[in-house]
């Protein structure tokens, strides 16, 4: 089975540093795309970025280019999405997706990590 | 920039038809993708490739796309379809994937 396991949830300060993880298990890790998304309160779904683990080649959508950085572990089936300081306006739900074989459009999904930044 | 167009919001009684559209330049080139949010919930794919159902989505899913707009149909709409419903496709280069705005279901 299929399974993608978001880290819990984060409260951090404006400023900080924060990484959160998706780990994947019941395929192999390093053969399907991995991506984020994110869903500010109350608002729809925003495409962030992609990561092929096999070999680290990354895509970001132009919205989120230089804010975040999104890499892998391969070694432990592990993706990562992470901010160098943080602003009030990454407060939001962010998911971890697997993509099909077919095309970098979503079919499996972590639960989310919900992140908080609040002076 | 790449933009799909959604309307906010769409109502329809339990057992009617609900249809919610996408529109976007680039679709009569590129598949639309359709998922389903319940409230608190990760999305679900209900509708890939423009018309294809995934195993355990219902029957009364089903996806059609025609010129510069994808159609997300609900044959039969039940209470439990009421959800937040976002189509799903790329620009004409293929490397900027986007959804759209979302569109409200209320079944009632």
């Amino acid at each position: 089975e299929v399974q993608l396991v978001q880290s819990g949830a984060e409260v951090k300060k404006p400023g900080e540093s924060l990484k959160i993880s998706c780990k994947g298990s019941g395929y192999s890790f390093t053969s399907y795309w991995i991506g984020w998304v994110r869903q500010m309160p109350g608002k729809g779904l925003e495409w962030m970025g992609i990561i092929y683990p096999g070999d680290s080649d990354t895509r970001y959508s132009p919205s989120f280019q230089g804010q975040v950085t999104i890499s892998a572990d391969k070694s432990i089936s592990t993706a990562y999405l992470q901010w160098s300081s943080l602003k009030a306006s990454d407060t939001a739900m962010y998911y971890c997706a697997r993509a099909s074989p077919s095309g970098w459009y979503w079919v499996y999904w972590g639960q989310g990590t919900l992140v908080t930044v609040s002076s | 920039s790449y933009e799909l167009t959604q309307p906010p919001s769409v109502s329809v009684s339990p057992g009617q038809t609900a249809r919610i559209t996408c529109s976007g330049d680039a679709l009569p080139k590129k598949y639309a993708y359709w998922y389903q949010q319940k409230s608190g919930q990760a999305p679900v794919l209900v509708i890939y490739e423009d018309s294809k159902r995934p195993s355990g989505i219902p029957e009364r899913f089903s996806g059609s796309s025609s010129g510069t707009m994808a159609t997300l149909t609900i044959s039969g709409a039940q209470v439990e379809d009421e959800a937040d419903y976002y189509c799903y496709s790329t620009d004409s280069s293929g490397n900027l994937w986007v959804f759209g705005g979302g569109t409200k279901l209320t079944v009632l």
